[in-house]
């Protein structure tokens, strides 16, 4: 049973540029949340997909998106990247309706 | 929205004493509050949980307790070990806004 995986595990960017994150869910899962993690710092929520939407959205400016797949699986989009954006960014897997959340190992970007 | 202020942020005990851990939430509407476990360059890992109908719950040495009326719980981890030493991290899930709020984070270390 695959648990939560992420892609790529590491990422170097410069300002400007635009990133994109994978994010496979445990089996079973159908619901994506993404969280930024920066250093010393708990996660903070970006958003939520449920059914190929976003269900909830955190306090992140437009610049970060989402994608949901039928197949479940999801994308994290940033554009216009600035070094603040230099964090982990975790994915989290849960079923529809349920709060645990299970979490991916994190895409560590950097941002020069 | 949810807040969750945690305490302290970091801790060191002997190997074998308990180590408590303690976070206050904000939205009364909070009924879900898992903490996480994660090690250096690892996932946070789910260690225990407990919902709004429970005062405490208890699994081997890790133990959690909830205070609704004062919004706060506090986890506990008794005879602790050099394994235990990571950073904890408590959080809120609010059903009315539907994510999960995460504390800043405990940095326990566990002297042999």
């Amino acid at each position: 049973d695959a648990g939560v995986t992420q892609s790529p595990t590491h990422l170097i960017k410069t300002r400007g540029q635009q990133v994109t994150l994978r994010c496979s869910p445990k089996s079973g899962h159908d619901t994506v949340s993404w969280y930024q993690q920066a250093l010393g710092q708990g996660p903070q929520f970006i958003f939520q997909y449920y059914e190929e939407e976003e269900r909830q959205r955190g306090n992140f400016p437009d610049r970060f998106s989402g994608h949901q797949f039928p197949n479940y699986s999801s994308e994290l989009n940033v554009n216009a990247l600035l070094l603040g954006d230099s964090a982990l960014y975790l994915c989290a897997s849960s079923l529809a309706g349920e709060e645990k959340l299970f979490f991916g190992s994190g895409t560590q970007l950097s941002v020069l | 929205g949810e807040n969750v202020e945690q305490h302290p942020s970091t801790l060191s005990v002997q190997e074998g004493d308990s180590a408590v851990i303690k976070c206050t939430y904000s939205d009364s509407a909070s009924n879900y509050f898992p903490w996480y476990k994660q090690e250096l360059g690892k996932r946070p890992q789910l260690i225990i949980d407990i919902r709004s109908n429970v005062g405490e719950k208890k699994d081997q040495r890790i133990a959690v307790t909830l205070n609704k009326t004062a919004k706060h719980f506090s986890l506990h981890i008794t005879e602790t070990q050099p394994e235990d030493s990571a950073v904890y991290f408590c959080a809120a899930y609010s059903g009315s806004a539907r994510q999960l709020t995460f504390g800043s984070g405990t940095q326990l270390t566990v002297l042999p």
